[in-house]
């Protein structure tokens, strides 16, 4: 069975550093790994995704991810944290089968302080 | 480009009662889906359908809850009646197996539409 688990319910970081929002997965097979973004009263923004090829993916808005599969983590990072990246952040995985569902996280909020 | 547009954003209902949510996907995805997020969760999918066609509806709880896509373009999900415990957040979300590579079975998702049950 397909899982995702992102381990902290909320991240807190200045303006300016650094962010990571941790995320691990579990899947047979290959995986195809996403990150949505969710601001208040709105739907889902696709950050960015891996399928294959190069293990660190550039997405929308400065954020990069990056697949290591030893670890079977996608951690979401940004180099220069920005309070209006203050959200809900999701990670998803589901199999390369085009017919399997997309397993989502319990979500991360993160918290950027001025 | 238009994205995946909702309606109504905001819905309250008394339990026992009716209700529907409306989906029109991005012009051209063939895959539609419908999804429910509680308070404080992902999102979890409840259908999808290739075109007019539901291919997986195995979380789907029957009982009360229907869904169409007659024409392969815009979707309906149904609850009747509604129970407190559906208040909850609707997503419509599509996605198209052609494209860029980016955006190749990408899905997008809608705003949503917030079911309040007294």
């Amino acid at each position: 069975a397909q899982s995702v688990a992102q381990p902290e319910d909320q991240v807190n970081v200045a303006e300016g550093n650094p962010l990571t929002v941790k995320c691990t997965y579990s899947v047979s097979g290959n995986p195809y790994l996403f990150w949505y973004v969710q601001y208040p009263n709105r739907g889902l923004q696709f950050l960015l995704k891996y399928i294959t090829g190069d293990n660190l993916v550039k997405g929308s808005y400065g954020f990069e991810a990056e697949f290591n599969k030893s670890q079977t983590s996608f951690h979401l990072k940004k180099p220069s944290a920005l309070v209006s990246d203050s959200a809900l952040y999701f990670c998803a995985v589901r199999r390369l089968s085009n017919t399997d569902k997309l397993i989502f996280g319990t979500g991360t909020r993160l918290q950027v302080f001025p | 480009e238009a994205g995946v547009v909702q309606s109504p954003r905001y819905k309250i209902i008394e339990k026992k009662q009716p209700v529907a949510f409306w989906c029109n996907p991005i012009s051209g995805h063939n895959t539609l889906y419908w999804y429910l997020q509680n308070l404080g969760q992902g999102p979890e999918l409840l259908i999808r359908y290739e075109n007019e066609e539901a291919v997986d509806d195995s979380q789907l709880p029957k009982d009360r809850f229907s869904a169409e896509r007659l024409k392969g373009v815009d979707s309906t999900l149904k609850i009747q009646p509604a129970e407190l415990g559906d208040s909850a957040v609707y997503l419509c979300a599509s996605s198209s197996p052609f494209g860029t590579s980016g955006e190749v079975d990408t899905q997008y998702f809608g705003p949503g539409t917030r079911l309040t049950v007294l």
